[in-house]
């Protein structure tokens, strides 16, 4: 079965610097790997997604993740935190192979950005 | 992107009481899900509604206590039967459209149960 792990709860950064939220998954086909950010009393927004091709793969609002198949990671990343980035983010798989079509979700890691 | 509606968009209930949650897209869709997001945790997957059958139920979900609804290719009910202060929950509903691979979500329907 696949699973999803976040490992931090919560990443506190100063805006203006770079923010790394990470998450690693196990699946036993091909990932299909996706992050998803929400604010409050919001629904989920997709913000990027991994299929196959490049690595380094970019998303809304000037976030990227980058896909380890060695590491089984798919960290979330932006070069630049905004105040407004401050939310919470998930990171998700899909099994690419099976056609299960079961998305699985991390815990979740709260971002918090200050001024 | 997608649109997907759900209303209400929250509500305050008495145990013992039943609510209807409705889902409705702006396309025909392929895959419809409705996921719970319990107080601080992640999202599980109750069910995925499939059209024109029976909905699908992950462990742990029974028919009984979320029956579902997907009468057509845009539109699913979740009933939350029978409520306790423990369904205090966002409910989210979700779709997939054929082909592609982003799953999309609605705002939430914030439940508390009283």
């Amino acid at each position: 079965a696949q699973s999803v792990a976040q490992p931090e709860d919560q990443v506190n950064v100063a805006e203006g610097n770079p923010l790394t939220v990470k998450c690693t998954y196990s699946v036993s086909g091909n990932p299909y790997l996706f992050w998803y950010v929400q604010y409050p009393n919001r629904g989920l927004q997709f913000l990027l997604k991994y299929i196959t091709g490049d690595n380094l793969v970019k998303g809304s609002y000037g976030f990227e993740a980058e896909f380890n198949k060695s590491q089984t990671s798919f960290h979330l990343k932006k070069p630049s935190a905004l105040v407004s980035d401050s939310a919470l983010y998930f990171c998700a798989v899909r099994d690419g192979d099976t056609g299960f079509q079961k998305l699985v979700f991390g815990t979740g890691t709260r971002l918090l950005v200050s001024p | 992107s997608a649109v997907i509606s759900q209303k209400p968009s929250r509500d305050i209930c008495q145990r013992g009481t039943s609510l209807t949650i409705q889902c409705q897209v702006d396309s025909q869709v392929t895959m419809m899900f409705w996921y719970r997001q319990q107080p601080g945790q992640s999202l599980t997957l109750i069910a995925t509604a499939n059209q024109g059958s029976e909905a699908t139920y992950e462990s742990g979900f029974v028919i009984d206590k979320f029956p579902i609804s997907r009468p057509n290719l845009t539109f699913s009910t979740l009933t939350v039967s029978n409520m306790s202060p423990e369904d205090s929950s966002i409910y989210l509903c979700s779709a997939r459209w054929q082909g592609q691979n982003i799953q999309y979500f609605g705002a939430g329907t914030r439940l508390s149960v009283l």
